[in-house]
């Protein structure tokens, strides 16, 4: 599989625990992006990484939430002190970018958590 | 700010059938791109068809095709011979040079009737 890899795909935990995500990207691409997407909303973008540098930052994404990638390849995504309102899906998208070509975003599955 | 809009939460088109949905943007900048992706019941997010802005030949994916008015910043998406398949969500998405991120519209959701 080729693919961008999520996991888990689903994440049930109480309030107050902390949670981490990993997504691994289409193994040439330079760039990964987290979002998140709420029931019946489109992906909001959180961060993204261009190899091992975070480029920008959502102001969603609270101090709470720390994501890392720290080879260039492989990245996390962990939410501390979890509350209800982090229920959501969390989406990794991977891209090769080019300077002056635009950017075809490769998504994974996603990962569900769900914070009770 | 950029922004998207898709005002039809929801569409229905019998199997066989065409089906246009609507998207508009906002923007000041003059480079960029524009999206459409579909997300079925898995939830990934699937590239059905993009479209620079400097391009003013309207894109088309076989039974797809964009509806692309720059001056009016309407982007639509034109479905012919709708199948079962196609029904999901679908999102429009605005990529800008001045930012590293899609920005996506709410989202439409396709039902098709056989």
């Amino acid at each position: 599989d080729t693919g961008v890899s999520q996991n888990p795909r689903h994440k049930i935990t109480k309030r107050g625990q902390n949670v981490t995500f990993r997504c691994d990207p289409i193994s040439e691409h330079n760039r990964l992006y987290w979002y998140r997407q709420t029931l019946g909303q489109g992906p909001e973008f959180l961060t993204y990484f261009q190899n091992e540098a975070q480029l920008e930052k959502s102001r969603l994404l609270s101090d709470r939430f720390s994501a890392e990638r720290p080879k260039g390849s492989f990245s996390t995504l962990e939410i501390q002190r979890t509350e209800q309102g982090d229920s959501a899906m969390y989406l990794c998208a991977s891209s090769q970018y080019r300077a002056g070509d635009y950017e075809k975003l490769f998504f994974g599955s996603g990962t569900q958590l769900s914070v009770l | 700010a950029q922004t998207v809009t898709q005002s039809q939460p929801e569409m229905s088109v019998q199997e066989a059938e065409t089906v246009t949905l609507s998207c508009t943007y906002d923007t000041s900048e003059s480079d960029y791109y524009l999206f459409w992706y579909k997300q079925p019941p898995s939830r990934q997010m699937i590239l059905v068809i993009r479209q620079e802005a400097y391009k003013q030949q309207n894109a088309t994916e076989n039974r797809f095709s964009v509806n692309f008015q720059k001056a009016a910043k309407s982007f639509s998406l034109k479905i012919s011979d709708s199948q079962l398949g196609d029904a999901a969500m679908y999102f429009c998405a605005y990529y800008g040079g001045s930012q590293g991120n899609l920005i996506f519209g709410k989202g439409t959701k396709l039902s098709v009737k056989p």
